[in-house]
């Protein structure tokens, strides 16, 4: 089944610690993103991506970094400079933009030690 | 500037219909969607609507598009334990290269 995998789906991070989350998708699709989600609230986004080695800022990229070197995968990297880590991470990806609909993965919870 | 409004909660008792309302500012023509987020989860997506229509139904799922006053509604028929989840609506706007735009997501509640 074609599908959006992230992990860990758990995750805790150290002061002063970088940490990266995984997103590979197996849809061929061209577009990924990076969003944010705090309780209560909609989803922010981070990063985002329309094809390979390509890669654009979202609302919230401070603190974050991210790199597109293959279509199928698309990690964040959460940076010790990120002061308030602890949030659901959603990873989506698209055939393409315009108006083709995002598909999500489950999700990684980060939480900090 | 561009916002999308949901209320945050909506309780509704199993077998009843539930209307999830959802407001949205942009001008330009978009697409509006809906998702469906269960705990620890991530979002399903339910179905998508251009702006240029008015409803669309997909088995207990109905869509109704006011283009006039910017409301957008997802009606649930026949309420099931199941649906128990947050939902939230998203905008897509031409002139925002199709970068989604959220609402906050409403709880839907399920009185037995």
């Amino acid at each position: 089944d074609g599908g959006i995998t992230q992990s860990p789906k758990y995750l805790f991070r150290k002061e002063g610690q970088n940490v990266t989350l995984s997103c590979e998708q197996n849809l061929n699709h061209d577009a990924m993103y990076w969003y944010r989600q705090d309780p209560g609230q909609g989803l922010r986004l981070i990063y985002y991506s329309q094809i390979v080695n390509d890669f654009q800022k979202g609302d919230i990229a401070e603190g974050y970094s991210v790199s597109r070197e293959k279509k199928e995968s698309f990690p964040l990297t959460v940076t010790s400079a990120q002061k308030n880590p602890t949030a659901f991470y959603l990873c989506a990806s698209s055939r393409g933009t315009g108006y083709q609909p995002q598909h999500f993965g489950d999700g990684t919870r980060l939480s900090i030690l | 500037g561009e916002d999308v409004e949901q209320s945050l909660f909506l309780s509704v008792r199993e077998g009843d219909s539930s209307v999830i309302n959802c407001t949205y500012t942009d001008s330009s023509s978009t697409y509006l969607y809906w998702y469906k987020q269960e705990p620890g989860a991530g979002l399903q997506l339910l179905t998508y609507i251009f702006s240029n229509m008015d409803m669309k139904q997909d088995q207990r799922l109905t869509v109704l598009l006011n283009k006039k006053d910017k409301h957008l509604s997802l009606r649930i028929a026949d309420t099931q334990t199941g649906d128990s989840a947050i939902y939230f609506c998203a905008e897509s706007p031409m002139d925002s290269n199709y970068q989604l735009i959220w609402g906050a997501g409403t709880k839907l509640i399920i009185k037995p």
